[in-house]
């Protein structure tokens, strides 16, 4: 357990509704980040957040998806009108801001499933 | 062309074997190189990186990194058939301020008893 919390752990959903993920990142870490992984593949970089700020967002995440971070605490990840395209594994991690490199913690993930 | 290619495997090796994971990238601006393991329904965990070109090594682990030829490797040495995971190689690039990383594919490891 790397101290980042996902939830729910699964949400199975039909195509055109909307869906929620929650992450919790280990507390006294300022950076949070959002990827995307199908099967098969590796994580894909979907966007950041250092404290509530919104700093980085992919092309992968088109209108449909937004993320927020209000407090720069937990955070949020929504998908509108979901397709089944959208179907995969919604990582989170979080990290301590510094310089150099700084290691990302990962969650254990959200597995979507849209019908 | 992904930025990022790795052979998905699987690999499967009898307990004991020395292990060769491969990444090779494109992009020169790489300068951190991490390697992370992935075990089923988990999360990825990091194992080592290295930044720029050389050896590292971490107890069973070796990270290679060889910039002229943008090839990145991983050795595990005694392999056990706790090490039987996803190996996902992961060069950083800066974004917003941070760094990000490109993930390859993952290779898959077995390790049997």
């Amino acid at each position: 357990d790397t101290g980042v919390s996902q939830d729910p752990r699964h949400k199975i959903t039909k195509r055109g509704q909307n869906v929620t993920f929650r992450c919790d990142p280990i507390s006294e870490h300022n950076r949070l980040y959002w990827y995307r992984q199908t099967l098969g593949q590796g994580p894909e970089f979907l966007t950041y957040f250092q404290n509530e700020a919104q700093l980085e967002k992919s092309r992968l995440l088109s209108d449909r998806f937004s993320a927020e971070r209000p407090k720069g605490s937990f955070s949020t990840l929504e998908i509108q009108r979901t397709e089944q395209g959208d179907s995969a594994m919604y990582l989170c991690a979080s990290s301590l801001a510094s310089s150099g490199y700084n290691e990302q913690f990962f969650g254990p993930g959200t597995r979507l499933t849209v019908l | 062309q992904k930025e990022v290619e790795q052979d998905p495997g699987p690999l499967s090796v009898p307990e004991g074997a020395i292990v060769s994971l491969n990444c090779t990238y494109s992009n020169s601006a790489f300068q951190y190189f991490m390697w992370y393991r992935q075990y089923s329904r988990k999360g990825p965990e990091l194992l080592m990186y290295t930044y720029s070109s050389g050896n590292k090594e971490d107890g069973r682990f070796t990270a290679q990194v060889d910039k002229s030829s943008k090839y990145i490797s991983l050795f595990i040495r005694d392999s056990q058939p706790s090490d039987s995971a996803t190996y996902l190689c992961a060069p950083l690039t800066r974004g917003g301020g941070s760094y990000i990383p490109t993930f390859g594919r993952g290779t898959s490891l077995i390790v049997h008893p």
